[in-house]
């Protein structure tokens, strides 16, 4: 049962224009949401958080929104650039819970052409 | 400050063969967790050691295991290898348990079975 889920394994975006990454989750206990960027032979790098109080934050070109209703979050990238292609993992967690680990969608797979 | 380091970076194996993986958390880090990435599964999350007790596992079969020392350097460890063991294995470090914001990667061991 995958409770994390990025249901787009690609995205393909013109330079300068949006990048809308989507993310699903079912566990309603989730209070940390993250998202990681990944180059191949590399690890994740972290990239913005939003915590479940919120539903927006913003960081330079990368803002978060969260709808808990809807159980969705959304990553957007304005505007986008050549080296944003990397594939994006939605990331989720209990902060302070008993679990420390992160629970991971499949990830999406940006790529920015020039 | 040095990052989280993973050693090898890579390693070939045979099935059968049995395998063990590295990691070193940043200096001051006390919780280390264990995660495989696979194209069809995405990040997986293996297990969590902190004070070198395994908090929380996946998962995942037993021939998985993995343990912590008291440095909080961490080793996982595959028996009995299998072809669908080929993967990266990501290992991240965070200062506590249940703090994923604090969370970081290494970047990973490539491990291919033959």
């Amino acid at each position: 049962d995958q409770q994390v889920k990025q249901n787009s394994p690609s995205l393909s975006v013109q330079e300068g224009r949006i990048s809308i990454l989507n993310c699903d989750y079912t566990n309603s206990m989730f209070d940390y949401f993250l998202w990681y960027k990944k180059y191949p032979a590399e690890g994740p790098t972290f990239l913005i958080s939003i915590s479940s109080i919120k539903d927006k934050n913003e960081d330079g070109r990368f803002t978060v929104f969260l709808n808990k209703s809807a159980k969705h979050l959304s990553l957007h990238i304005v505007p986008s650039q050549p080296g944003d292609s990397a594939v994006y993992f939605c990331a989720a967690s209990v902060y302070g819970g008993s679990q420390g680990n992160l629970i991971f969608g499949k990830g999406t797979k940006l790529s920015v052409k020039p | 400050k040095a990052g989280v380091t993973q050693t090898p970076r890579y390693l070939i194996k045979t099935r059968g063969q049995q395998v063990t993986l590295s990691c070193s958390p940043i200096s001051g880090h006390r919780s280390v967790s264990w995660y495989q990435q696979t194209p069809g599964q995405g990040l997986q999350f293996l297990f969590e050691y902190f004070s070198e007790t395994q908090r929380n596992k996946g998962n995942f079969p037993g021939r998985f295991s993995g343990r912590q020392f008291s440095n909080s350097r961490s080793e996982m460890n595959v028996s009995t290898l299998e072809l669908g063991d080929s993967a990266l294995y990501l290992c991240a470090s965070s200062l506590d348990p249940g703090t994923p914001l604090s969370q970081h990667f290494g970047d990973g061991t490539r491990l291919s079975i033959l």
